[in-house]
């Protein structure tokens, strides 16, 4: 069985660095054709795709966070990090962290966690 | 940067058949994906590659990419469809998503 857990802080204040970690079981990162992708949502709006890993260690980035975000991961512990640098109440949403079999742009995003809610403030 | 569009809201009466839109420049050269999510609750996939069905997924749910316009069409609509759906595609190594469609099934 698959799943995904996103854990972080649930209140963070502005300037400061969020750092979410994604934990997941029954799959490997290093086996050929995994990647592991966070997307956030902001109370009442839409989805928004943040990044994305893959089972080469490559990573990629939307590019309108791409100065602020860094996502990394350890295999040996089954995680994904993503680093958000000098956040703003503009940040504050959902954050979820979902897995896709395949090349990324060839697949959809098959299993996602519960998600965390993080806000943004003073 | 590349954006998609789709249309905030859809009505349709049960048993009837929703068609969502999802609008981007020559759309029909990238694959999309769509995403079910309701009021709570993680998103679910419920089409890849355009047209493909995960393993779970109802048959009414089907779709189509053409031209700049991708379509998820949801047949015999039933109550328990009534959800935001949002369209997903690739643009430069990075996913892009749409704006989401409120479908309401009343």
């Amino acid at each position: 069985q698959v799943t995904l857990r996103e854990s972080g802080p649930a209140l963070v204040k502005p300037t400061q660095t969020l750092t979410l970690t994604c934990t997941f079981s029954g799959f490997s990162l290093s086996t050929s054709g995994m990647s592991v992708a966070w997307i956030r949502q902001p109370p009442g709006k839409a989805l928004e795709w943040l990044a994305l890993i893959d089972w080469d260690g490559d990573s990629y980035y939307t590019t309108s966070l791409q100065t602020r975000v860094t996502i990394s991961r350890d295999t040996s512990k089954n995680q994904v990090v993503l680093t958000m640098t000098n956040v703003d109440p503009v940040d504050t949403a959902t954050y979820w962290c979902a897995r896709i079999v395949g090349t990324p742009w060839d697949y959809g995003m098959d299993v996602w966690g519960l998600g965390t809610t993080v806000t943004v403030s003073s | 940067s590349y954006e998609l569009t789709q249309p905030p809201s859809v009505s349709v009466s049960p048993g009837q058949t929703a068609n969502i839109t999802c609008s981007g420049d020559k759309l029909e050269n990238k694959y999309t994906s769509w995403y079910q999510q309701k009021p709570g609750q993680s998103p679910v996939l419920v089409v890849y590659q355009d047209r493909k069905r995960p393993s779970g997924i109802p048959d009414r749910f089907s779709g189509s990419n053409s031209g700049n316009t991708a379509t998820l069409t949801i047949s015999e609509t039933q109550a328990m469809d009534d959800a935001a759906y949002y369209c997903l595609t690739w643009d430069n190594s990075a996913g892009v998503f749409g704006g989401g469609t409120k479908l309401t099934v009343l």
